[in-house]
């Protein structure tokens, strides 16, 4: 158990739809990273939260954005979903600015149908 | 930008063999290098890494890799896989950002070690 915990672990919707996953970071830290993995892009790195404020941005979508409120938790969304959405959403998180080790949760499985 | 290579998709290997599973990286400034492995349906799980001093570092399971900076590779070993060894593996670099020092982890693609009896 890594600590990182992302709900929920299972979502399938439609296209066009608009979805909401949420990650609890290990207690304590306060970098949060989102990231993609599908079977054609690998794990692609979307996006990283650093104490509520964005800090570095990858290959993030504009259909996509995704926050950190004060509790540290954060929150991706995903919207106008599309067929290619269809993957595994990971959320890790570090308490170290560099070098540090990043924990991942299990992921969230998107399908878009 | 750093950018990782991981040459191997995949990796089949009989029970008790050596194995190795190549990384490379391409990066301008220096770098940070990790190893994760993925057990099936689960996340990732840092296996070792190397930041400074000793090239060669090792994980508790038996796995070791070695940073070679003029070859500019982190490759993984284990002289005898088991079973359990089963798993996709990650390689990934970092480096600190100049302006805010924050650090942005790119993976590889990723490579399947498949163990057989």
């Amino acid at each position: 158990d890594s600590g990182v915990t992302q709900t929920p672990k299972h979502l399938i919707t439609a296209t066009g739809q608009r979805v909401t996953l949420r990650c609890s970071p290990r207690s304590g830290d306060l970098s949060v990273y989102w990231y993609q993995q599908s079977l054609d892009q690998g794990l692609q790195f979307l996006i990283q939260y650093y104490n509520g404020e964005e800090r570095a941005k990858g290959n993030i979508l504009e259909r996509f954005s995704a926050q950190q409120f004060p509790d540290l938790h954060s929150e991706l969304n995903l919207s106008s979903l599309e067929l290619g959405d269809s993957a595994l959403y990971f959320c890790a998180s570090s308490t170290r600015l560099e070098g540090g080790e990043l924990f991942f949760g299990e992921g969230s499985r998107l399908t878009v149908l | 930008a750093q950018s990782v290579t991981q040459l191997d998709s995949q990796v089949p290997v009989f029970e008790e063999a050596p194995v190795e599973l190549r990384c490379n990286y391409s990066s301008s400034v220096s770098v940070y290098l990790f190893w994760y492995v993925q057990y099936p349906n689960q996340g990732l799980q840092l296996l070792l890494k190397y930041l400074s001093g000793s090239t060669l570092v090792e994980s508790i399971n038996g796995f070791e890799a070695e940073f070679n900076k003029s070859q500019t590779s982190f490759h993984l070993r284990k002289p005898s896989v088991h079973i359990s060894d089963t798993a996709e593996y990650f390689c990934a670099v970092s480096a600190p950002r100049q302006d805010t020092g924050f650090q942005k982890l790119v993976f590889g693609t990723g490579t399947r070690l498949l163990v057989s009896p």
